[in-house]
């Protein structure tokens, strides 16, 4: 059974903080690392997917990065906005067969 | 493209009754997938397809529960008898190779 940890299970933070989060996954028969945005009463959505031990990958005001001699990924939102607010999802998958083992994501609220 | 589309979006049965849910997958895509997601298990995998070959269905919570991917833009998940512990959202996926999935807008299956 893979194991996917994430912490803290949910935050809230002021508008303008920074903020991160951390994702835990069995490092050995490591293939890649997802992570995906679940706004409330929509689907996830894809944020980045991640290979290769040190990749860092951003797309706006988020990024991530990964570790996978230790197994962990941590991604970090700069100056949190309301619109942030939301379920980020951290999953691993261990083949090219792309079967995604997801954790039980951080639940991030920004108060205006 | 218009994205994964699922159908129905919310469905009201009763116990006993069989249910249907259908999902047309992103055109090109080669891998799709059915999720379920429950409070008290967050989001799991049931079954992925590749190529429309069913790969992995250890997911697949029993025997009262089938999918099928006829073709490539075309897939289904079946529960019968749906019983009351089968409600839930049910998210289909599809993505290119192992890179990200894209999900649809899930099915809201209550059964009463």
């Amino acid at each position: 059974i893979l194991n996917v940890e994430q912490s803290p299970q949910s935050l809230h933070v002021q508008e303008g903080d920074s903020t991160n989060f951390t994702c835990s996954f069995p490092s050995s028969n490591f293939y890649a690392l997802h992570w995906y945005r679940w706004e409330t009463a929509k689907s996830p959505e894809a944020l980045f997917v991640m290979t290769l031990n040190g990749d860092e990958k951003k797309k706006g005001r988020i990024s991530a990065t990964l570790n996978t001699k230790e197994g962990y990924s941590y991604l970090y939102i700069k100056g949190s906005q309301p619109e942030d607010s939301a379920t980020y999802l951290c999953a691993f998958s261990i083949n090219a067969g792309n079967m995604l083992t997801f954790g039980g994501g951080t639940r991030l609220m920004v108060k205006p | 493209d218009a994205g994964v589309i699922q159908s129905p979006r919310h469905e009201v049965t009763e116990m006993g009754q069989e249910v249907t849910l259908r999902c047309k997958p992103i055109s090109g895509h080669d891998y799709l997938f059915w999720y379920r997601q429950t409070m008290m298990r967050g989001l799991e995998l049931l079954i992925y397809f590749n190529n429309n070959v069913p790969i992995d269905d250890s997911g697949m919570p029993e025997d009262r529960f089938s999918a099928k991917m006829p073709n490539a833009s075309f897939s289904t998940l079946k529960i019968q008898p749906s019983e009351p512990r089968d409600s839930a959202v049910y998210f289909c996926a599809s993505s290119l190779r192992q890179w990200e999935q894209y999900f649809g807008p899930g099915t809201r299956l209550t059964v009463t």
